[in-house]
C-alpha cells in the first residue's frame, strides 16, 4: 500500500517551453502532497505543499509564477515548470501524506515519496 | 529552528562488515526521526521510524537505528552489509509548520555509501 507514481520518469525539453510533471497516489487519497527538488549528490529542498482544492503552499525563494501546483484531486497533484531554463534541470519528486485510521494527520509527518522526475532542459 | 546534521558525506564499508551513519537532529520538542534510502535515479524508501517508546527501532533490510536523546542522535546501524546496500541514506525529523498545517520533513545532506568486495 501507499504507492505514489510520477510521470514521466525522465523529461528532456527545450529552453523557454513548459514541462508539466504529475503526482499520483495509487492507493490511497492524499489531501496533501509535497513536492522537492534535489541536485546532484544534495539533499531533498521542500519547494511547495500542495493541498487538495487549495492553493499551494511555497517555501521562501520558490517562485510560485515560476513553478505552477495544482492539486485537483485526492490522488492527482502536477507540477508545471513555466519557460525552464537550464538552471531548472533537476531531480524533482513529490511525497504524499498519508491520512491516520481516524481521518485525523499522522503526527508523524510520514510520507511516502514518488520514484522522482528527472528533468532535463537543454 | 530544526535541523538534522549527517557528518559523513561519504563511507565506504567492506561487504560484510558492519555500518553505522550517523545522524543528529536539533529539534525542541519530541522528535518524529525517519532513516531514508534513495538507490541512484530513484526516489526514497523508508528504511525506519521513531515516534515514541522504544529507543531501538527495528526497520526493513536489516536495518536498526538507536534514538538517544541525551546526545541528539539516530544513529542507523547494520551488522552485515550487503553490495546491494550501497546507496544514498537520508536522515529526517518531521516538525510542525504554522504554514503547512502539519508536519513537514527537513532532510540531512545524506551520507553516500560505497560497499567494496
Amino acid at each position: 500500500g501507499a504507492v505514489v507514481s510520477q510521470h514521466p520518469s525522465w523529461v528532456i525539453c527545450k529552453s523557454g517551453t513548459s514541462v508539466k510533471i504529475e503526482c499520483r497516489s495509487l492507493d490511497f487519497q492524499a489531501t496533501t502532497m509535497f513536492w522537492y527538488r534535489q541536485f546532484p549528490k544534495q539533499s531533498l529542498m521542500l519547494m511547495a505543499t500542495s493541498n487538495e482544492g487549495s492553493k499551494a503552499t511555497y517555501e521562501q525563494g520558490v517562485e510560485k509564477d515560476k513553478f505552477l501546483i495544482n492539486h485537483a484531486s485526492l490522488t492527482l497533484s502536477t507540477l508545471t515548470v513555466t519557460s525552464a531554463h537550464p538552471e531548472d534541470s533537476s531531480f524533482y519528486i513529490c511525497s504524499a501524506r498519508v491520512l491516520g485510521s481516524t481521518g485525523a494527520l499522522v503526527p508523524s509527518g510520514e510520507q511516502f515519496f514518488g520514484p522522482g522526475t528527472r528533468l532535463t532542459v537543454l | 529552528a530544526q535541523s538534522v546534521t549527517q557528518p559523513d558525506i561519504h563511507i565506504t564499508v567492506s561487504e560484510g562488515a558492519s555500518l553505522e551513519l550517523r545522524c543528529n537532529y536539533s529539534y525542541g520538542a519530541t522528535p518524529y526521526l525517519f532513516w531514508y534510502v534513495q538507490s541512484p535515479g530513484q526516489g526514497l524508501q523508508l528504511l525506519l521510524k521513531y515516534f515514541s517508546g522504544d529507543t531501538l527501532v527495528q526497520g526493513i533490510k536489516g536495518f536498526e537505528a538507536e534514538f538517544k536523546r541525551s546526545q541528539s542522535s539516530f544513529n542507523l546501524r547494520k551488522p552485515s552489509v550487503h553490495w546491494s546496500d550501497a546507496a544514498e541514506y537520508f536522515c529526517a525529523v518531521a516538525s510542525w509548520s504554522n504554514s503547512n498545517s502539519g508536519y513537514a520533513l527537513n532532510f540531512g545532506k545524506g551520507t553516500s555509501l560505497l560497499v567494496t568486495p
